[in-house]
């Protein structure tokens, strides 16, 4: 069975402060997506990483897939109360489309 | 272009009842995906509906069922209800079917609770 782990479960910073969130599998996966949800709404698709090594950047949001593509990070930088959600990690298992959910990031940013 | 809308947004029953969520994916989508998602557990994988026929499931009990209609609207079918059952159900929809790095659209969810 292909588990996501990811750490830390809860974090709360204040605004400003920089962030990293990890994503670790034992196993390869063919793509990595992650996922922001702001309560009462389902989860929003951030980013696809796709390629071992890929480095996507989506504002103050950076996202690496590990070389081996069973990992993969998240981090933000100078975050924002706006930031404030559960970031999810989320894998691909083989090309079978079934996304495999890492437990989650609740994060939350002071003012 | 509207999001992928389900109905009801919040559903309590009681044990050993059935109940009927329903998704409306996004205009031209043609493949829905149904997870669970509850504290404990997280985000798990249902079932994956593509022009009427399922083409994926995940680990639950044969009491988790799930049809696709030729709008592609979905329902899912949870019968005997047992309280464990109590979760946010979420269908997504996508253009085709989900895999290589395909985009899923998640809808608001049904909340269901069970007494």
């Amino acid at each position: 069975t292909q588990l996501l782990e990811q750490s830390p479960q809860f974090l709360s910073i204040q605004e400003g402060e920089n962030l990293t969130v990890y994503c670790n599998s034992s196993s390869v996966f063919s793509s990595l997506q992650w996922y922001r949800q702001e309560p009462g709404e389902g989860p929003v698709l951030l980013v696809t990483v796709v390629t071992g090594g890929e480095v996507k950047k989506l504002k103050r949001l950076t996202f690496q897939f590990g070389d081996a593509r069973k990992d993969s990070s998240l981090h933000i930088t100078a975050a924002q109360p706006g930031d404030t959600g559960l970031y999810l990690c989320a894998g691909e298992a083989g090309n079978t489309g079934k996304l495999i959910f890492g437990q989650g990031t609740t994060l939350q940013v002071k003012p | 272009k509207a999001g992928v809308t389900q109905t009801p947004r919040y559903l309590i029953k009681t044990r050993g009842q059935q109940v009927t969520l329903s998704c409306s994916p996004i205009s031209g989508h043609r493949s829905v995906s149904w997870y669970q998602q509850t504290p404990g557990q997280g985000l798990q994988f249902l079932f994956e509906y593509f022009s009427e026929t399922q083409r994926n499931k995940g680990n639950f009990p044969g009491r988790f069922s799930g049809r696709q209609f030729s709008n592609s609207r979905s329902e899912m079918n949870v019968s005997t209800l047992e309280l464990g059952d109590s979760a946010l159900y979420l269908c997504a929809s996508s253009l085709a079917v989900t895999g290589a790095g395909e985009t899923q659209y998640f809808g608001p969810g049904t909340r269901l609770l069970v007494l």
